[in-house]
């Protein structure tokens, strides 16, 4: 069972506009909600993250938006540029405990990002 | 910031040999570290957890007797691909957690060719 759903699997926006990444999850006991972003032949990277206890969270272009009743979250990239082609997948974790570094990821399928010039 | 290193970022290896890749986190602990694979164009799959000091776990379908985990130090996990064969070929990631934190960080992977 697909614990977190991801859309669209591709996406092309002109330079300058909006991409927004959309997942939902499944589990109520998530916690932990992060964007990652990957180059070709690279490891993920943390993007931005949140936790259920807001609604959104902006750092610079990049913001998250939660919708907890939903189960929702999504991913909003501001002023797109051609730097940001890559794929982003969305996870979920938790409940974080303070000794507890085991939680499992669950990861979304993964968006493929084009940001034409 | 938290720091995960993973050697080698590639590597070819013929049929029946072994290969292994290190995962090193390089400026925490990590009790638990977690070994991926990704197919082209794919998400994660979580291969298995890596426990410090006692046996992985490993998820379903994944052969433990073919891909060795041995995470025998805070800052060290190993994964040994045992007699490769050309369909092992893929690109593996690790990642680690600090305790009692979040986020999980990522490995650079490693891309395995087993020709």
């Amino acid at each position: 069972q697909q614990q977190v759903k991801q859309s669209p699997q591709s996406l092309i926006v002109q330079k300058g506009g909006i991409s927004i990444i959309n997942c939902a999850y499944e589990n109520t006991a998530f916690d932990y909600f992060p964007w990652y972003q990957q180059f070709p032949g690279k490891g993920p990277a943390l993007l931005i993250a949140i936790r259920p206890d807001v609604s959104e969270k902006k750092e610079g272009r990049f913001t998250i938006s939660f919708n907890k009743s939903a189960k929702q979250f999504s991913l909003h990239i501001m002023d797109s540029q051609p730097g940001d082609s890559a794929t982003y997948f969305c996870a979920a974790s938790g409940p974080f405990l303070p000794m507890n570094t085991g939680n499992q990821f669950y990861f979304g399928t993964g968006t493929s990002l084009t940001v034409i010039p | 910031g938290a720091v995960v290193s993973q050697h080698p970022s590639r590597v070819i290896c013929k049929s029946g040999t072994s290969v292994k890749i290190e995962c090193r986190s390089l400026d925490f602990q990590a009790t638990t570290m977690f070994w991926y694979r990704q197919f082209p164009k794919q998400s994660l799959m979580l291969m298995a957890t890596s426990n410090e000091g006692s046996k992985a776990t490993y998820e379903q379908g994944v052969e433990k007797d073919k891909f060795l985990i041995n995470h025998a130090s805070l800052t060290l996990s190993t994964l040994t691909v045992t007699s490769a064969h050309p369909e092992d070929s893929s690109f593996y990631i690790c990642s680690a957690g600090r305790q009692g934190r979040s986020p999980l960080h990522f490995g650079n992977g490693t891309r395995l060719t087993v020709t």
